[in-house]
């Protein structure tokens, strides 16, 4: 069965420091990896996602994620954080069919002015 | 761009009630996914539909029912609602390639609180 882990359940920062979120998941075959935010009562928003190619992928709002096989991880960086990317962020697998997303506990970043 | 539509946004029931969630994907998308996301949880998967046809099922209690219709909107039922189904209830559409590199849209989710 899939998984996805998130080990840090929050975070916090400070405006302009880097950041990296860490993810790690659990799959049979090749994963497909998504991160989504999700701020205050709102719905899911996509960030990026992987399917193959360079492991390197980079997404909207700045950030980027990399894909690792060896370590089984595909964590979420930003290198300068801004007060408004305090939010929720799931990193997610999808099936072998394509309809079912499996997301990790999350990860609550603040970030600190 | 056109995104998923829910409503309602929020919805208040008494225990024993019954609930009715509706969903309409993004033009053109003929796939979608409901989710249930608990109070400080990550969401989880209830059901899927392709093509008016279920394509998957998750942790959907029998109590719940869904189906997608014509026009590809879908509505989930929730009957005999108990404390435990006070949750957000998340709508993603996807487009119709049935790919699994097909990537899922999500709605602003309905808040259901039950009473």
């Amino acid at each position: 069965a899939q998984s996805v882990t998130q080990p840090d359940i929050h975070i916090t920062v400070s405006e302009g420091a880097s950041l990296e979120l860490r993810c790690n998941y659990s799959y049979g075959a090749t994963p497909y990896l998504f991160w989504y935010v999700q701020s205050p009562g709102q719905g899911l928003q996509l960030l990026l996602k992987y399917f193959s190619g360079d492991t390197l992928v980079q997404g909207i709002k700045g950030f980027e994620a990399e894909f690792k096989r060896s370590q089984s991880s595909f964590n979420l960086r930003k290198p300068s954080v801004h007060w408004s990317d305090a939010a929720e962020y799931f990193c997610a697998v999808v099936n072998n069919a394509g309809n079912m997303l499996t997301f990790g506990g999350g990860t609550r970043l603040m970030v600190k002015p | 761009a056109a995104g998923v539509i829910q409503s309602p946004r929020h919805l208040i029931k008494e225990k024993r009630e019954t609930a009715t969630l509706k969903c309409y994907p993004i033009p053109r998308h003929d796939t979608v996914y409901w989710y249930q996301q608990g109070p400080g949880q990550d969401p989880q998967f209830l059901i899927s539909f392709y093509e008016k046809m279920q394509s998957d099922k998750g942790s959907i209690p029998d109590r719940f029912s869904a189906q997608q219709f014509s026009d590809y909107h879908s509505e989930l039922n929730m009957s005999s609602l108990e404390l435990g189904d006070s949750a957000l209830y998340f709508c993603a559409s996807s487009s119709p390639s049935g790919r699994r590199t097909d990537t899922q849209y999500f709605g602003p989710g309905t808040r259901l609180t039950v009473l």
